[in-house]
């Protein structure tokens, strides 16, 4: 089946390492997007990318950076990470063109020490 | 930007009882508001969405109305079951799809 997958499922890293999350996809989507989860947040989106060309900032971009390097794949990295980016990761994609339902992956559980 | 609040932010209803679960949005150029469920430990995955140009829809035992008025939108779950289980998030949009803005959540607990 088509799906969206994420790696890693779990991280633990220390303070000022960088790290990349990386996204994919095989359901043949254009747009993918890029949220975390906090507990009693909801989710709030990070980047977001319509095509291989386009890259969009979201709610709360800072101290996070995303490469869309083909259109199945959207990675996102912190350059230096802090303990409060500790939360759940969730990459997600769209048809878009008037179908809107975002399909996300199982997510990346980070910690930060 | 948009903010979306949810209330309440946790619920507990009787198996068999019915389950509101409401949502205000800030934007009135909003025009999309999906709802959807994750269930402890998986994903998020839609259940219904609704446009601006429709106050409601249904689909089995749950509904979602609209109220542009006031600007409130809410989910009703009917004939609850323990599979209903779970964190319930709304969310809006000014331009469908694009740039969702989830509400806190709600987690939903149906007792047997």
């Amino acid at each position: 089946d088509a799906d969206v997958t994420q790696t890693p499922r779990n991280r633990i890293t220390k303070t000022g390492k960088r790290i990349m999350l990386e996204c994919s996809q095989t359901k043949g989507h254009d747009r993918m997007y890029w949220y975390r989860q906090d507990p009693g947040l909801g989710l709030r989106l990070i980047y977001y990318s319509f095509d291989v060309k386009d890259i969009n900032k979201g709610e709360i971009s800072d101290g996070y950076s995303v490469s869309r390097q083909a259109q199945a794949k959207f990675s996102l990295s912190l350059e230096s990470a802090i303990p409060n980016q500790t939360a759940l990761y969730f990459c997600a994609t769209s048809v878009g063109r008037g179908r809107d339902e975002q399909f996300f992956g199982p997510g990346t559980r980070l910690t930060v020490l | 930007g948009e903010n979306v609040e949810q209330h309440p932010s946790t619920l507990s209803v009787q198996e068999g009882d019915s389950a509101v679960i409401k949502c205000t949005y800030s934007d009135s150029a909003s025009n999309y508001f999906p709802w959807y469920k994750q269930e402890l430990g998986k994903r998020p995955q839609l259940i219904i969405d609704i446009r601006s140009n429709v106050g409601e829809k249904k689909d089995q035992r749950i509904a979602v109305t609209l109220n542009k008025t006031a600007k409130h939108f809410s989910l009703h779950i009917t004939e609850t079951q323990p599979e209903d289980s779970a964190v319930y998030f709304c969310a809006a949009s000014y331009n469908a799809g694009n740039m969702l803005t989830f509400g806190g959540g709600t987690r939903l607990m149906v007792k047997p």
